[in-house]
């Protein structure tokens, strides 16, 4: 187990609507990464949030944004859903500055757009 | 930009068989690589690294090593157990290791007893 959590695992949504993903970083990381991972894909990086702010985005477009909160949980939204946008959503966190490059991941939101 | 390309799956093997996963890289400059597995129901960990040429990452008797001459990063186990199935993903990142990852698409490996 990583100690990183997310919420939902699942959910439904329909073509328009909007969904919020949390996410609850190990404890002790300050940096939160969004990924996006489709069937049969690798994972896509999003974005990701270090010191409450965005510091890196990925090839997505403005309807995905996010947060990260002082206690560093995160979330992310999406909105206007389209039917693309089903996939697993992964968080991943990270402590800036140990160069190491290793993410530590939970297990994903797998959403759905009908 | 950087990408990372690896062996289309599935790769079904019998149980104490070698394995060989391939993964080939474009990258500017001299990227860390990385591979990560992702067990059924869980989320992805990384399973080895390696951060210059010529380094040999190992784990759980997994091994790679970073051959800057052919781009590559190949994933190799002597002897696979059933518990070894999963989906394995080859990554790279910047040599600070602070940029995202990006990954290759994945190979999912079934062993069978």
């Amino acid at each position: 187990e990583t100690g990183v959590t997310q919420s939902p695992t699942h959910l439904i949504k329909t073509r328009g609507q909007q969904v919020t993903l949390r996410c609850s970083s190990q404890s002790g990381h300050n940096t939160v990464s969004w990924y996006q991972q489709a069937l049969g894909q690798g994972p896509q990086f999003i974005f990701q949030y270090y010191r409450e702010e965005e510091n890196g985005r990925g090839n997505f477009p403005p309807r995905f944004s996010g947060l990260q909160f002082p206690n560093y949980s995160s979330e992310l939204n999406v909105n206007a859903l389209e039917l693309d946008d089903s996939a697993l959503y992964l968080c991943a966190s990270s402590l800036a500055g140990l160069n190491t490059g290793e993410l530590f991941f939970g297990e994903g939101s797998r959403l759905t757009v009908l | 930009g950087d990408s990372v390309t690896q062996m289309e799956g599935p790769v079904t093997l019998s149980e104490e068989a070698f394995l060989t996963i391939n993964c080939t890289y474009t990258a500017t400059g001299y990227p860390s690589l990385f591979w990560y597995v992702q067990y059924p129901g869980e989320g992805l960990q990384l399973l080895l690294k390696a951060t210059k040429a010529d380094d040999k990452g190992s784990n759980k008797g997994f091994e790679a090593t970073y051959r800057k001459e052919t781009t590559s990063f190949h994933l190799e186990k002597g002897s696979v157990q059933v518990s070894d199935s999963a989906v394995y993903f080859c990554a790279l990142s910047d040599q600070s290791g602070n940029t995202p990852l990006v990954f290759g698409k994945g190979t999912r490996l079934s062993v069978i007893a």
